[in-house]
């Protein structure tokens, strides 16, 4: 299986603060098609995941241009400018190019 | 608009199987996407199970062996999840999902 090695783990953050999360793949995540299927997750408390960012770089429907997806192979990065309280809770990342998909361990962004 | 919503038990006991529904609406799932079976284990760890694609193949994750199935209803546009010989391991909280799409949660109990 491919690990997917996140991070931090945690991460505490004041109001308007960047961060950026790491997620580092043990194998190239490029498909045969030439397309890269990592996709970044937040679970907010209390709520199911959501979907942030696909394909690497590509913002999901109605997530706010402070999120930020960058990386290749095997070497990804989520930042978030200009932290908000409603971006609080655990982010995943997700590979769906080998199977089976696997997660990152989840970094948990926390108010400071 | 898609949602998507798991029903089923939330108690199990062991050496029993485990059944849950996810009806789907707002979109046919015969028209597209990947219908996926992703737990979530106490504290953060997550796992993707297998899925049922639009045209009706599955695929799991090897973890899960001989005792997974997923299989669907197409006529009520529903989705289910088969798992066979539960121990106290599969105690997590169940999604139905789709990455961009994802269910509220049925959180599942395998205990006598």
């Amino acid at each position: 299986d491919v690990v997917m090695t996140q991070t931090p783990p945690s991460l505490s953050v004041a109001i308007g603060q960047s961060v950026s999360i790491s997620c580092k793949s043990s194998q190239s995540l490029v498909y045969s098609d030439g397309k890269t299927y990592l996709h970044w997750l937040l679970q907010s408390p209390g709520q199911s995941p959501k979907l942030l960012i696909y394909q690497v770089s590509n913002l999901g429907s109605g997530v706010p241009d402070r999120f930020s997806g960058t990386g290749s192979q095997k070497d990804f990065t989520l930042k978030i400018s200009r932290v908000e309280a409603e971006d609080l809770g655990v982010y995943y990342c997700v590979q769906a190019t080998h199977f089976p998909w696997t997660f990152g361990g989840g970094t948990k962004l926390e108010l400071k | 608009e898609i949602q998507l919503q798991e029903s089923g038990p939330g108690l199990v006991k062991p050496s029993q199987s485990l059944s849950l529904t996810c009806s789907v609406t707002g979109y046919t799932i015969t028209s597209g996407y990947d219908w996926s079976w992703i737990r979530k284990f106490p504290g953060n760890k997550m796992e993707w199970m297998g899925y049922i694609s639009y045209s009706g193949s599955t695929n799991y994750n090897p973890s899960l062996k001989s005792r997974i199935s997923i299989t669907r209803d197409t006529s009520k546009n529903q989705f289910f999840l088969q798992l066979n010989s539960v121990t106290t391991e599969d105690t997590a909280t169940y999604y139905c999902a789709s990455l961009g799409y994802w269910g509220q949660g049925v959180m599942v109990t395998v205990s006598s």
